[in-house]
């Protein structure tokens, strides 16, 4: 059964301050990782996609990274709009399932 | 603004009833996802369609059930409501062409409260 773990659950920071979060997983034959960001009572929306060890991706303030175990999610200098959850899923398996399996997400929240 | 609509956007009824969830998917997608939003167990995966056929379920009960209509648009239907039922409830969308990884748009989500 897929698998993924997210820490920190909470992670507050100053307007200007870097950090990452962690997304660790397991699955049977990775299709794809996913980040999404997600506002409180609103949809997940869609930041990146990743599929194989070591490809990175980049968008504003936040690049995503990963390997054959976990992704990391950098967020540098973020501002005060950045704060939401960040949600991670893996998409697993073969065959015709596309499910997601999510991580419990990380509530980032950016003080100015 | 992903592309995906769902209705109604709240919803407030009581234990045992039956109610229905709508969602129409972006344009040209054929594989629709719905997905149940709650504080303790987060996003879990209910069940996929893909162009109108069931392709996958995950942890649905037996009292929910789905469907895909010829236009693409889905439903999912929750009855004999109880207490623990009241979550989010997200509808997502893929292309559903058979890629590699296929990446899924969520809409805004409908939140059901069962008093």
């Amino acid at each position: 059964e897929d698998q993924v773990t997210q820490s920190p659950e909470a992670l507050r920071l100053q307007e200007g301050e870097s950090s990452s979060l962690n997304c660790s997983y397991t699955v049977s034959g990775l299709r794809g990782l996913f980040w999404y960001r997600q506002d409180p009572g609103k949809g997940p929306e869609f930041l990146f996609t990743l599929y194989s060890a070591g490809e990175e991706k980049e968008k504003e303030r936040l690049k995503a990274t990963l390997t054959k175990k976990e992704s990391f999610l950098h967020i540098t200098a973020p501002k005060p709009e950045d704060s939401a959850t960040y949600l991670c899923a893996v998409q697993g398996g073969g065959g015709s399932n596309y499910k997601l399996t999510f991580g419990k997400g990380t509530l980032l929240t950016v003080n100015p | 603004d992903s592309g995906v609509t769902q209705t109604p956007k709240h919803l407030i009824t009581a234990t045992g009833q039956r109610v229905t969830l709508r969602c129409s998917p972006r344009s040209g997608d054929l594989s629709v996802y719905w997905y149940q939003q709650s504080l303790d167990q987060g996003l879990q995966f209910l069940i996929q369609y893909y162009n109108g056929e069931e392709r996958a379920k995950g942890n649905i009960l037996e009292r929910f059930s789905a469907q895909q209509f010829p236009d693409l648009h889905s439903e999912l239907n929750l009855s004999s409501l109880e207490l623990g039922d009241s979550a989010l409830y997200f509808c997502a969308s893929s292309p559903g062409g058979g890629l590699k990884q296929e990446t899924q748009y969520f809409g805004p989500g409908t939140r059901l409260l069962v008093l």
